[in-house]
């Protein structure tokens, strides 16, 4: 069992929005703002998404958006496309030198 | 450009040992962290590890401390994953991955993973 809570699926169709979520304890995403998500295609490297909640690296489209209410963090990507098809990881950090991540959501484009 | 390329997939027997391996270039290896990650079918991503290189300061994530050594050979820019003594359970996809430059916990770079598969 993963240390962050992720649905395993969520789908949506093109152009609709989907939000996926991350639910861990006051211990880890409730009380810092490490957390990052992963996006990963099968057979591929995984790819930074957001970062520090709710920042994106260059190249990464503003169609993705992080937050945070809590113990729980959020990936939301807006105007779905077939190539978001894929896996999305949460991580955060827990402190004392550990990271944990989510199982994982396996996100469809219907 | 920032590469890390990891060594090529292992198939190993239950007992023996291994080491793989991470080559890093187009950046400053010794002044970013670098983590090892495990993906195994439907488990999801685990962190495994992080390595400093310029002093080789290594912080393991409690469930993998005492399974596997994390080490670096700075003057080839090259960071390693060895086990002692494999056991089926270590059949996953490992991953090496660079951290963003100071105190951020997030991986910016990958390598593109190196599949072990234990079995006798």
């Amino acid at each position: 069992q993963s240390a962050l809570t992720q649905p395993p699926s969520a789908s949506g169709s093109p152009g609709q929005s989907v939000t996926i979520s991350c639910t861990g304890t006051s211990s880890d995403v409730g009380s810092y703002d490490s957390v990052s998500w992963y996006q990963h295609h099968p057979g591929k490297a995984p790819k930074l998404m957001i970062y520090e909640v709710s920042e994106r690296p260059s190249g990464v489209p503003d169609r993705f958006s992080g937050s945070k209410s809590g113990n729980t963090a959020s990936l939301t990507v807006s105007g779905l496309q077939a190539e978001d098809e894929a896996d999305y990881y949460c991580s955060s950090y827990a402190g004392s030198n550990n990271l944990v991540f989510g199982g994982g959501t396996k996100l469809t484009v219907l | 450009e920032v590469q890390l390329v990891q060594s090529g997939a292992e198939v190993k027997k239950p007992g023996e040992s291994l080491k793989i391996s991470c080559k890093s270039s187009g950046y400053t290896f010794t002044t970013y962290w670098i983590g090892w990650l495990r993906l195994m079918p439907g488990k999801g991503l685990e962190w495994m590890g992080n390595i400093y290189p310029g002093d080789s300061d290594t912080r393991y994530s409690p469930s993998f401390r005492g399974q596997v050594t994390i080490s670096v050979d700075k003057s080839i820019t090259t960071a390693y994953l060895q086990w002692s003594s494999l056991k089926a359970s270590d059949t996953a996809m490992y991953f090496c991955a660079r951290r963003t430059y100071g105190s951020g916990t997030e991986f910016e770079y990958w390598g593109q993973g190196t599949l072990v598969t234990v079995s006798s």
